[in-house]
């Protein structure tokens, strides 16, 4: 059980295009969703808390208009990094709580974006 | 705010054991957590302290103190697949940080032969 699954694994954009990464929990429902970042050799930066049914929870420095999260159904959340540029390059990783506040956080397995 | 601190790297040889130490500095507390990560890949969960002592799960042991700010993830039997990332993680207050974790930057952990 708790199986998060995230789509694509790996995409390469053209900079100024939009990409659209999806976070699915396979077999559980996920009220709360985090999605993270990490560059390499960094440790997993929390960029944002995504909430189902109301607006995600960003944390200080990430530019809510620039990373789209909806969080339409518990078990789907999308994040969309807009108008991407080679700065955006990085591992994003998405994760799901099992269960009530105090649960483990159980990670997908990470997109790796590509901006040329 | 938070403040995890582990070593970068490590190296130790197949068969022997690996303390990972990690220490915090924190707001509120309320678990702290190690996740394993090859390169790559995403985090893969080991562990989970909220009360002082030990944790023992197979060949992976974690142990917390919460007056010392301190935990430490004990790995016996080293074998060559447990070269990876260990990432020391701290949950914060529920209320305040809604579950939030906030990791320290991982140690790197060589196996040699």
């Amino acid at each position: 059980g708790a199986v998060v699954s995230q789509h694509p694994s790996r995409v390469i954009c053209k900079s100024g295009t939009s990409v659209k990464i999806e976070c699915r929990s396979l077999d559980f429902q996920a009220t709360t969703m985090f999605w993270y970042r990490q560059f390499p050799k960094q440790s997993l930066m929390l960029m944002a808390t995504s909430n189902e049914g109301s607006k995600a929870t960003y944390e200080q420095g990430v530019e809510k208009d620039k990373f789209l999260i909806n969080h339409a159904s518990l078990t789907l959340s999308t994040l969309t990094v807009t108008s991407a540029h080679p700065e955006d390059s990085s591992f994003y990783i998405c994760s799901a709580r099992l269960g009530e506040l105090g649960d483990t956080q159980y990670f997908g397995p990470g997109t790796r974006l590509t901006v040329l | 705010g938070q403040n995890i601190d582990q070593p970068t790297e490590m190296t130790a040889t197949e068969g022997a054991i690996v303390q990972i130490n990690c220490t915090y500095q924190t707001s509120g507390f309320n678990g702290l957590f190690w996740y394993q990560q090859h390169a790559g890949e995403a985090p893969t969960f080991l562990s989970y302290n909220v009360l002082d002592g030990l944790e023992e799960k197979g060949r992976f042991s974690s142990f917390l103190s919460r007056s010392k700010g301190y935990s430490y993830l004990l790995l016996k039997e080293l074998q060559m697949k447990d070269s990876a990332s260990y990432l020391c993680a701290v949950r914060g207050v529920i209320k305040a940080a809604g579950n939030k974790l906030t990791f320290g930057g991982g140690t790197r952990v060589l196996v040699k032969p």
